[in-house]
């Protein structure tokens, strides 16, 4: 079975400092997906990254990023520079390649609250 | 482009009521994702839908839940007869098979509260 753990349930971090989300997950599958998702206040769930299983190269997307290593099966995503606009909860999330990633297994999400 | 609509936003209701909850997928899209988001359970995948015929519906609580897909832009959630511990954020996504990058495209939620 998948599995998905966010260890962090709640971060409170000032404006401008970096921050990093930890996701460890569990499978089976030597082929599978990781995404990233963020929840605002206002309650929608907005994609941020998927990556696939056999590529373990880091992404950067202008203040955000993200740290693959399969060998601790860990998916870290970090944000530097916070800002108040970051504050919201992120998911972490894994899909299995034989549901052709239609099946999302979440983590139980990290409240993030950057304060200014 | 319209993103996935969900109705109603909100829904207050009785014990022992059915519920109805709606959602129009984006269109062009092939599946349709029922999720429910509890503070206990965090974020469960309900049902999924392909093509219009339900492929996984191993989340569905029990039988008082049921989910129908009769065309590609319309997909319907109902309980009945609902209860207290049916209180949560139902959650209707949709995706592309054929996305490059396979993400899920979330409405904005249906927040039922079950007295």
């Amino acid at each position: 079975a998948q599995k998905v753990t966010q260890a962090q349930t709640e971060i409170s971090v000032v404006e401008k400092e970096d921050v990093t989300l930890d996701c460890v997950y569990e499978t089976r599958d030597t082929t599978y997906y990781l995404f990233w998702y963020k929840q605002p206040p206002s309650g929608e769930l907005v994609f941020l990254i998927r990556r696939n299983s056999f590529d373990e190269q880091n992404e950067i997307s202008g203040r955000y990023s993200w740290n693959f290593q399969k060998s601790t099966s860990s998916f870290n995503f970090t944000i530097t520079a916070s800002q108040v606009v970051d504050s919201a909860v992120y998911f972490c999330a894994l899909s299995e390649a034989k549901t052709s990633g239609s099946r999302l297994t979440f983590g139980e999400g990290t409240q993030l609250t950057v304060n200014p | 482009d319209a993103g996935v609509i969900q109705s109603p936003r909100h829904e207050v209701t009785e014990m022992g009521q059915e519920v109805t909850l709606r959602c129009k997928p984006i269109s062009g899209h092939d599946y349709l994702f029922w999720y429910r988001q509890t503070m206990m359970r965090g974020l469960e995948l309900l049902i999924y839908f392909n093509n219009n015929v339900p492929i996984d519906d191993s989340g569905m609580p029990e039988d008082r839940f049921s989910a129908k897909m009769p065309n590609a832009s319309f997909s319907t959630l109902k309980i009945q007869p609902s209860e207290p511990r049916d209180s949560a954020v139902y959650f209707c996504a949709s995706r592309n098979f054929a996305g490059r990058t396979g993400e899920l495209f979330f409405g904005e939620g249906s927040r039922l509260t079950v007295l």
